[in-house]
């Protein structure tokens, strides 16, 4: 099946500092990655969709400034959290979408999720 | 914005018994999916319904769409400790844009060997 690969998995940084979290599509192309925030037993918030070449879409409430997306491949794409804060603490899970298939199945592959800390 | 509401919140069951969880939503949809995601991972997607259909089974898990309440269902048979986990119903809208889901609020299962 369709894997979605994360990493780092887990990462704790100090305040002020900038964080790279990557996204990638092992077996498929994903012409469509999401990237969400997940506040501990709550539901996945959609921060951003990524689209291949071109500019990412943000949800409401979600500076673009801050969480800068990059997605410069069909297996790749990666979510920058600039000058971090304790606030930023948070689980961040990618999924993506797979450009052959999704027309027919609608399915998102997640990745394992990126745990960051700041501290 | 969340739209699915899932009910129950949590659930604590024994193994073997059956659990249900229902979702519901406010505005047409094309499908709607159900994922899992174990404690600090992602999700696994479980299973999707289109909208024109009513009912769909996948080994122990089965689920229901009724478009006419706007509602689901999964139900777990004969669940195993292994099931422990939350449970998201995840509906791509009929209209708009084409490519998000709009995510529930989640289920908590607990299942008690």
């Amino acid at each position: 099946g369709a894997v979605v690969s994360q990493h780092p998995s887990r990462v704790i940084c100090k305040s002020g500092t900038s964080v790279k979290i990557e996204c990638r599509s092992l077996d498929f192309q994903a012409t469509t990655m999401f990237w969400y925030r997940q506040f501990p037993k709550q539901s996945l918030m959609l921060m951003a969709t990524s689209n291949e070449g071109s500019k990412a879409t943000y949800e409401q409430g979600v500076e673009k400034d801050k969480f800068l997306i990059n997605h410069a491949s069909l297996t790749l794409s990666t979510l920058t959290v600039t000058s971090a804060h304790p606030e930023d603490s948070s689980f961040y899970i990618c999924s993506a979408r797979d450009g052959w298939a999704s027309s027919r199945t609608d399915t998102q592959y997640f990745g394992p999720g990126t745990r960051l800390t700041v501290l | 914005s969340q739209q699915g509401e899932e009910d129950p919140q949590a659930l604590s069951i024994q193994e073997g018994e059956n659990a249900t969880m229902n979702c519901s939503y406010k505005t047409s949809i094309n499908n709607l999916q159900w994922y899992r995601q174990n404690s600090g991972r992602g999700l696994v997607h479980l299973i999707l319904i289109r909208s024109n259909e009513r009912e769909k089974h996948s080994g122990r898990l089965r689920v229901t769409l009724d478009t006419s309440k706007k509602s689901s269902s999964l139900l777990i048979t004969a669940s195993r400790a292994a099931d422990t986990a939350s449970y998201f119903c995840a509906t791509k809208p009929y209209a708009g844009n084409n490519r998000k889901l709009i995510w529930g609020l989640g289920t908590s299962l607990a299942v008690n060997p």
